[in-house]
């Protein structure tokens, strides 16, 4: 059973830097085709893809937020970590971590999100 | 605004069937599966279709999806009050190396 869970300030004042990590289980970042990618939904809003990180350490980001965010894996303790920096009240969202899979299945090529973590509401104030 | 298009909003009455639509481009949906999520509001999206037509264990077959050219569809028949929730679609861009989601549609069970 595959399971994931985020971690992560609540609270985060206007310019400063936010960091999110993903804890799973039930997967290996070190296996073929497993991945794990980061969402976010703004109150109201739809959902959002951020960011992700492939087992061979290949890295996707957002084109609209590529300048603000880092992702990076530590295989060995099973867990994925998000860097966004200069917060702003705008980023007030719930952030969701999710296993995604990339691989090839004959001749189509797979990617798709399957499991999301609960999700972690980050609250950008003052 | 979403690169996926989809209607903000569908409805329809306990028993009937409705279809959500989802349109994007030969970049996306053209060339990479579709996968459709669920979100009652106040909880995590859960996965409802994926690669174009495929239930995962647990989702009841009246859930259905396809998929032709560049739009996909979701339809879901018998409909049930517990039904009333927001659906997404997703798909790979390859032009922009991007997970893409559509707006959202709010389905409401009258």
């Amino acid at each position: 059973q595959v399971t994931l869970r985020e971690s992560g300030p609540a609270l985060v004042k206007p310019t400063q830097t936010l960091t999110l990590t993903c804890t799973f289980s039930g997967m290996s970042l070190s296996t073929s085709a497993m991945c794990v990618s980061w969402i976010r939904q703004s109150p109201g809003k739809a959902l959002e893809w951020l960011a992700r990180i492939d087992w061979d350490d290949a890295k996707y980001y957002s084109t609209s937020l590529k300048t603000r965010l880092t992702i990076s894996k530590d295989t060995s303790k099973n867990q994925v970590v998000l860097i966004m920096t200069n917060m702003d009240p705008v980023d007030t969202a719930t952030y969701y971590c999710t296993r995604t899979l990339s691989r090839f299945l004959g001749r189509d090529k797979e990617v798709g999100i399957d499991y999301w973590g609960q999700g972690t509401l980050v609250t950008v104030s003052s | 605004q979403s690169v996926l298009t989809q209607p903000p909003s569908a409805s329809g009455t306990p028993g009937q069937r409705v279809a959500i639509s989802c349109s994007g481009s030969s970049s996306n949906i053209g060339s990479n599966f579709v996968y459709w999520y669920q979100q009652v509001p106040g909880t995590a999206p859960k996965l409802l279709i994926y690669r174009n037509n495929l239930r995962p264990s647990g989702v009841p077959d009246r859930f259905s999806g396809s998929k032709s050219g560049t739009s996909a569809s979701l339809a879901i028949s018998g409909l049930r009050s517990e039904d009333e929730a927001d659906y997404y679609c997703a798909a790979w861009d390859d032009s922009l190396s991007n997970w893409l989601f559509g707006g959202g549609t709010k389905l409401t069970v009258l």
